[in-house]
């Protein structure tokens, strides 16, 4: 599967606590998107990284929120001392530099107790 | 966060029936994608439309572009139990400034089909 693959696909956390998600892009794509999805709602964009750079950043990702991409390949969303308001869907997207449409991936789903 | 006006909201409809669902935004764009969301997944590109008017169909899907930018359609013919899901319609606008380009999104359109 040459896909957005993300992982892990659930996790369960408590409040305060740390967590972090990774996702793999689709390889030959240098641009890579985080989004957030609450229930019932449609994506909203958190951040953008153009191969390693992270380029634009939503005001939806406050100071507790940190994404990397280090090698231009993968990239990890850090989400330091979890509240309840962060349970969502994190989705990762990819697309080609001189294309348009993103790709997805099947998601992070966050719930924090 | 800003978030497209997609309608309707939700519909059942019997197996077989068209089916046709719209977006609308304030803004324009100069892309507008269509996706499909089954529960737990993350959305499926279905549709892109690239020019004002266009006019693409994918399968028993159609869509298009609105001549003004400002909206699209999507049109499913002759619906079958697999096409329950929410649709999202998604604008994007790329203006050539190193910025992320991101995807605005609808609010999505949740399609029950019965038998």
């Amino acid at each position: 599967d040459t896909g957005v693959s993300q992982n892990p696909r659930h996790k369960i956390t408590k409040r305060g606590q740390n967590v972090t998600f990774r996702c793999d892009p689709i390889s030959e794509h240098n641009r890579l998107y985080w989004y957030r999805q609450t229930l019932g709602q449609g994506p909203e964009f958190l951040t953008y990284f153009q191969n390693e750079a992270q380029l634009e950043k939503s005001r939806l990702l406050s100071d507790r929120f940190s994404a990397e991409r280090p090698k231009g390949s993968f990239s990890t969303l850090e989400i330091q001392r979890t509240e309840q308001g962060d349970s969502a869907m994190y989705l990762c997207a990819s697309r080609m530099n001189k294309a348009d449409t993103q790709y997805f991936g099947p998601g992070t789903r966050l719930t924090v107790l | 966060g800003q978030q497209l006006n997609q309608s309707p909201q939700s519909m059942f409809i019997q197996e077989g029936e068209d089916v046709s669902m719209n977006c609308t935004s304030s803004s324009i764009f100069n892309t507008w994608l269509w996706y499909k969301q089954d529960p737990g997944e993350g959305p499926v590109l279905l549709i892109a439309l690239y020019k004002a008017g266009e006019l693409t169909s994918n399968g028993r899907l159609t869509a298009q572009f609105g001549i003004t930018r400002k909206d699209s359609f999507l049109n499913i013919s002759a619906s079958i139990p697999s096409d329950v899901g929410i649709y999202f319609c998604a604008g994007h606008l790329n203006l050539n400034t190193g910025t992320a380009s991101k995807l605005t999104f609808g609010t999505g359109t949740r399609l029950q089909v019965t038998l």
